[in-house]
């Protein structure tokens, strides 16, 4: 069964610096990879997606998610965060065929940019 | 352009009461997805439809519970009787199944059963 996790609940960083968002994902087949972002009383935002070709993904707002197969990781990150950064992300995955689209997501990660 | 409409944003109603959500998917989506999520258990998928078809209901928590989709402009979701521990934001997002197109979401309808 395909599943995702995001190990941490909460990642803190300073404004300024870079952040890491972590994914790791277990899917038969080569995965579709999408991140996607939540604001407060807003619903989830696309960001970013991998389908194929170069492993390094590069998507709104600066984000950008580097593909590894053999550590099964669709890490999200950027060189430089912003306060405005803060909100709820979540990693998802699809598997490229034999269903319409649906999408497994993780439990999300809380970021928080401190000034 | 458009994005996913939802309506009611907020909802609130007594226990026992019939609430109906409603879902304008982006036009040309085919698929339609209905999400709950609570701080609890997160996000969870509860249903969702490929060309007006429902194709995997198994999220749905219970048969109180019941979606439907009569045309691909509109989408309702339908908790009948409400019960407090439904409380939560439901959300619907749309995609159009084709190249791994991602999901677009709308700003969800915050429901609190009294």
């Amino acid at each position: 069964a395909q599943s995702v996790a995001q190990p941490e609940d909460q990642v803190n960083v300073a404004e300024g610096n870079p952040l890491t968002v972590k994914c790791t994902y277990s899917v038969s087949g080569n995965p579709y990879l999408f991140w996607y972002v939540q604001y407060p009383n807003r619903g989830l935002q696309f960001l970013l997606k991998y389908i194929t070709g170069d492993n390094l993904v590069k998507g709104s707002y600066g984000f950008e998610a580097e593909f590894n197969k053999s550590q099964t990781s669709f890490h999200l990150k950027k060189p430089s965060a912003l306060v405005s950064d803060s909100a709820l992300y979540f990693c998802a995955v699809r598997e490229p065929s034999g269903n319409t689209g649906k999408l497994i997501f993780g439990q999300g990660t809380t970021l928080q940019v401190k000034p | 352009d458009a994005g996913v409409i939802q309506s009611p944003r907020h909802e609130v109603t007594e226990m026992g009461q019939e609430v109906t959500l409603r879902c304008k998917p982006i036009s040309g989506h085919n698929s339609l997805f209905w999400y709950r999520q609570t701080m609890m258990r997160g996000l969870e998928l509860l249903i969702y439809f490929n060309n007006n078809v429902p194709i995997d209901d198994s999220g749905m928590p219970e048969d109180r519970f019941s979606a439907k989709m009569p045309n691909a402009s509109f989408s309702t979701l339908k908790i009948q009787p409400s019960e407090p521990r439904d409380s939560a934001v439901y959300f619907c997002a749309s995609s159009l199944d084709r190249g791994g197109q991602p999901q677009h979401f709308g700003d969800g309808t915050r429901l609190s059963i009294l």
